[in-house]
């Protein structure tokens, strides 16, 4: 089954304090994950992908294929990464191809 | 570039009736995704076109959903009769070439049906 999940509906921290937003996947095939976040009042839109290796706005994430897992991870949190974060699986081959999304990690980061 | 358009933003109508949503996408994207987004449910894909051609619709709850998209710049998606259960959000998503997989997201239509 092609399942993408997002254990904690919601994760509170505190400013400069480390976050982690988990995501486990279920794929047979190659995976290919990404982060999408949506911040108040704006679009969602991609933060990052594994397959490009980048840190974005602070936040890296490693694709662990033993765990089946690709864990979103900054070490010192800011109250503008406060938002909804998805965790999304692309599933399929040649021209069809979709995302399998998680239902989401809304993020608070309290002053 | 505006990005992803939808209309109407907001979109409150009561049971039994029609209700049409609208998308233009990104110029030059020839992919367009349909998703509904509930807190029960989070984000849920509904139908995605490749250059126009509905690809995969099995997302779609029931045949009073239905989507069209007529030509590159334009996409609709209806809901007859609608219900209170189809309040959602709903966005439209668009992204280049069949390779690429980076989606655009329009703002979003809040549907409320009473």
């Amino acid at each position: 089954a092609q399942r993408v999940t997002q254990p904690e509906k919601l994760l509170s921290v505190f400013k400069g304090a480390p976050v982690e937003l988990k995501c486990n996947y279920s794929y047979s095939g190659s995976p290919e994950l990404f982060w999408y976040v949506q911040y108040s009042r704006q679009r969602l839109q991609l933060l990052l992908r594994h397959i490009s290796r980048e840190s974005i706005k602070g936040f890296t994430a490693d694709l662990n294929k033993g765990e089946t897992s690709f864990h979103l991870k900054k070490p010192f949190a800011q109250e503008e990464d406060s938002a909804m974060y998805y965790c999304a699986l692309l599933v399929g081959t040649g021209n069809n191809r979709k995302l399998i999304w998680g239902l989401g990690t809304s993020l608070a980061v309290n002053p | 570039d505006a990005g992803v358009i939808q209309s109407p933003r907001h979109e409150v109508t009561e049971m039994g009736q029609e209700v049409t949503l609208r998308c233009k996408p990104i110029s030059g994207h020839n992919s367009l995704f349909w998703y509904r987004q509930t807190m029960m449910r989070g984000l849920e894909l509904l139908i995605y076109f490749n250059n126009n051609v509905p690809i995969d619709d099995s997302g779609m709850p029931e045949d009073r959903f239905s989507a069209k998209m007529p030509n590159a710049s334009f996409s609709t998606l209806k809901i007859q009769p609608s219900e209170p259960r189809d309040s959602a959000v709903y966005f439209c998503a668009s992204k280049r070439g069949t390779h690429t997989d980076t989606q655009y997201f329009g703002p979003g239509t809040r549907l409320t049906v009473l």
